[in-house]
């Protein structure tokens, strides 16, 4: 089955500053690779994702790099502010008994400080 | 759009007694629901994939006796835990995608289950 690691585990930046999560994965037929923000208490958000076919895709602060031959893909959030305290998942997902399930990594903390 | 409605958000229960999680799909049908639980600072573990009009499908390792899982319409599954003990305490989330996206899942708020 699929295997993805994250790190860093935590990560403590200053606000302003830019924040850089990067995952691994494992199954070379996993093609979207979602990351989703998780406050505490709550369910996660999607807040971006990037398919197989895309090398990097953008949106305002934040961007995802997919790099499908070394399997390996990145979170990038720039001019950080402390909202954007929260636990950061990636995901890689592939087709399995007939659904798309997506493989979690290990979560990383986040703390931006004002 | 994409909304997923979780039911209740808390719930303290005792040993022994069995309690209903609903998971809705607001604004679109969904075949496919899944449910989640995840342990305080740790990842998300797919406990189950709940298939609308047929028997959900069970992850390795859970108890599909105890986590009984009905899907009897487009728009809601639930997830009851049976008997429960204090070890079932935990975070549990459910998931679901519009049709023809089945990518992009979107969570429900998740459901505090507390055994005391």
């Amino acid at each position: 089955g699929e295997n993805v690691e994250q790190h860093p585990s935590t990560l403590s930046v200053q606000e302003g500053d830019s924040a850089v999560i990067k995952c691994t994965y494992s199954d070379s037929a996993s093609n979207y690779f979602p990351w989703y923000k998780q406050e505490l208490g709550k369910g996660p958000q999607l807040i971006i994702d990037i398919r197989s076919n895309v090398g990097e895709k953008k949106d305002q602060r934040i961007a995802v790099t997919l790099n499908k031959t070394a399997k390996h893909f990145s979170l990038h959030i720039t001019e950080t502010q402390p909202e954007d305290s929260a636990v950061y998942f990636c995901a890689a997902t592939a087709l399995s008994g007939g659904s798309y399930i997506p493989t979690f990594g290990r979560g990383t903390s986040l703390i931006v400080h004002p | 759009g994409a909304v997923v409605s979780q039911h209740p958000s808390r719930v303290i229960c005792k040993s022994g007694t069995s309690v209903k999680i609903e998971c809705r799909s607001l604004d679109f049908q969904a075949t496919t629901m899944f449910w989640y639980r995840q342990f305080p600072k740790q990842s998300l573990m797919l406990m189950a994939t709940s298939n609308e009009g047929s028997k959900a499908t069970y992850e390795q390792g859970v108890e599909k006796d105890k986590f009984l899982i009905n899907h009897a319409s487009l728009t809601l599954s639930t997830l009851t835990v049976t008997s429960a003990h204090p070890e079932d305490s935990s975070f549990y989330i459910c998931s679901a995608a519009p049709p023809g996206r089945d990518y992009g899942y979107t969570f429900g708020s998740g459901t505090r289950l507390t055994v005391v």
